[in-house]
């Protein structure tokens, strides 16, 4: 009963430092994504991906890396960590993308940099 | 551009009380409409949708209903618990892979 699995739950990274948010799903869901959740704000998608070895941007990617090796698995990296990049960052996947399919979320990552 | 304006938080309410929170669109095509649960330390998770005008999504005793005249979702439940505390978002699904959420309404209910 997995669902989607987002691994660390929390992190505290200095200025300049570099980090990995893992993520991985076991629905054998085709399309996954990566959000951020500031405070007092909705979501906003940083890159999405439509199956494996394709991914591209969504509304704010700048400062963001990332890479779809397999069907289960979409890490978010970040390489020069800014204030700015402090927030909950949420993946998300979904069977297809149209109208009736609901994404489905991970628990979230809270990173702060410092 | 296509966007999602929720009822700003947050929302207090008593045990059993009435509850409805706004949620506007604007959507230059035929938007899905979602409305997602996030309790405390958790993701969000699918309450209900509505595809297409006049559909009403319902779950849990909480139902909305798709009016395109008033480019509503309005998300309503009769009678509302401890339990049902959380933060509520409205969600609007234009094409794909473009899925744009409100800010979110945190609703806190008391014994």
């Amino acid at each position: 009963n997995a669902g989607v699995t987002q691994t660390p739950k929390f992190r505290i990274l200095k200025i300049g430092q570099s980090m990995t948010l893992q993520c991985t799903q076991d629905m054998n869901h085709n399309y996954m994504y990566w959000y951020r959740q500031d405070p007092g704000m909705g979501l906003k998608l940083i890159y999405y991906s439509v199956g494996a070895g394709i991914t591209d941007k969504g509304e704010v990617p700048n400062g963001y890396n990332v890479s779809r090796s397999t069907t289960e698995d979409f890490p978010l990296r970040l390489e020069l960590a800014a204030p700015s990049q402090t927030s909950v960052y949420f993946c998300a996947s979904s069977l297809d993308s149209d109208r009736y399919q609901p994404q489905h979320f991970g628990d979230g990552t809270r990173l702060s940099i410092l | 551009g296509d966007s999602v304006t929720q009822m700003e938080g947050p929302v207090t309410l008593s045990e059993e009380a009435f509850l409805t929170i706004n949620c506007t669109y604007t959507a230059t095509g035929y938007p899905s409409l979602f409305w997602y649960v996030q309790y405390p330390g958790e993701g969000l998770q699918l309450l209900l949708k509505a595809t297409k005008a006049d559909d009403k999504g319902s779950n849990k005793g909480f139902e909305a209903t798709y009016r395109k005249e008033t480019t509503s979702f309005h998300l309503e439940k009769g009678s509302v618990q401890v339990s049902d505390s959380a933060v509520y978002f409205c969600a609007l699904w234009v094409n794909n892979n473009d899925m744009r959420f409100g800010a979110g309404t945190r609703l806190t209910v008391k014994p």
